[in-house]
């Protein structure tokens, strides 16, 4: 089984400011973790991804995500927000190694950008 | 870049009616899927779709729900009956292969109201 929980349905944060979008998974085999991004009336796009290789992932616009083991922990960050970066944001936790693929999702973060 | 495209981006319905929701996936991509998001909610997985059979499917979806790949480049879902219950945002994805580290690349929506 595997689930994912982000702990923030809204986050709000000023322009220039660091992003922390905050995730953890369970999953009983080795997990493959990935955050999207929503755009209003876009579909949803991927930002980053983790598949057991460097436990610190960069992705696209500035994000990365470490995953930590122990921690069961995926947090998304950026060091400087970006109006442009106002959007929801998806973790999903997919088994893989005997796991499920089926990609669970969490219910998702909005991210508020103020000028 | 390629995309997934999904037609119709709204659809209203009255119960009982029976609806179509249309993907085209990216053209040389070889596995498919379809998920929902009830408002408020979380992304659901319906249904997984590889050479032509239904490789996974969720408890969701059930006898009311079908996928088909009519032509070349289209993948559809349809709703039997539809009811109240059924009114949700449905994604289509594709990925070029079913690993569970293997990026699915989202279309944008159909909203489907059900009155």
């Amino acid at each position: 089984a595997q689930s994912v929980t982000q702990l923030d349905s809204h986050v709000s944060v000023s322009e220039g400011t660091p992003v922390l979008l905050r995730c953890n998974y369970s999953s009983s085999y080795s997990p493959s973790l990935f955050w999207y991004v929503q755009h209003p009336n876009k579909g949803l796009q991927l930002l980053l991804k983790y598949t057991s290789a460097a436990t610190l992932v960069k992705g696209i616009n500035g994000f990365e995500a470490e995953f930590k083991k122990s921690e069961t922990s995926f947090h998304l960050t950026k060091p400087s927000a970006h109006m442009s970066d106002a959007a929801e944001y998806f973790c999903v936790v997919s088994g893989r190694g005997g796991g499920s693929y089926i990609p669970t999702f969490g219910r998702g973060t909005s991210l508020i950008v103020h000028p | 870049e390629p995309e997934v495209t999904q037609t119709p981006s709204h659809q209203v319905t009255q119960m009982g009616q029976e609806v179509i929701l249309r993907c085209v996936p990216i053209s040389n991509h070889l596995y498919f899927y379809w998920y929902r998001q009830i408002l408020g909610q979380k992304v659901e997985f319906l249904v997984s779709f590889y050479n032509n059979e239904i490789s996974e499917k969720s408890e969701i979806f059930d006898d009311q729900f079908s996928v088909e790949r009519p032509d070349g480049s289209n993948f559809t879902l349809k709703i039997r009956s539809t009811k109240l219950e059924d009114s949700a945002m449905y994604f289509c994805a594709s990925s070029e292969a079913g690993r569970a580290t293997d990026t699915q690349y989202f279309g944008p929506g159909t909203r489907l109201t059900v009155l």
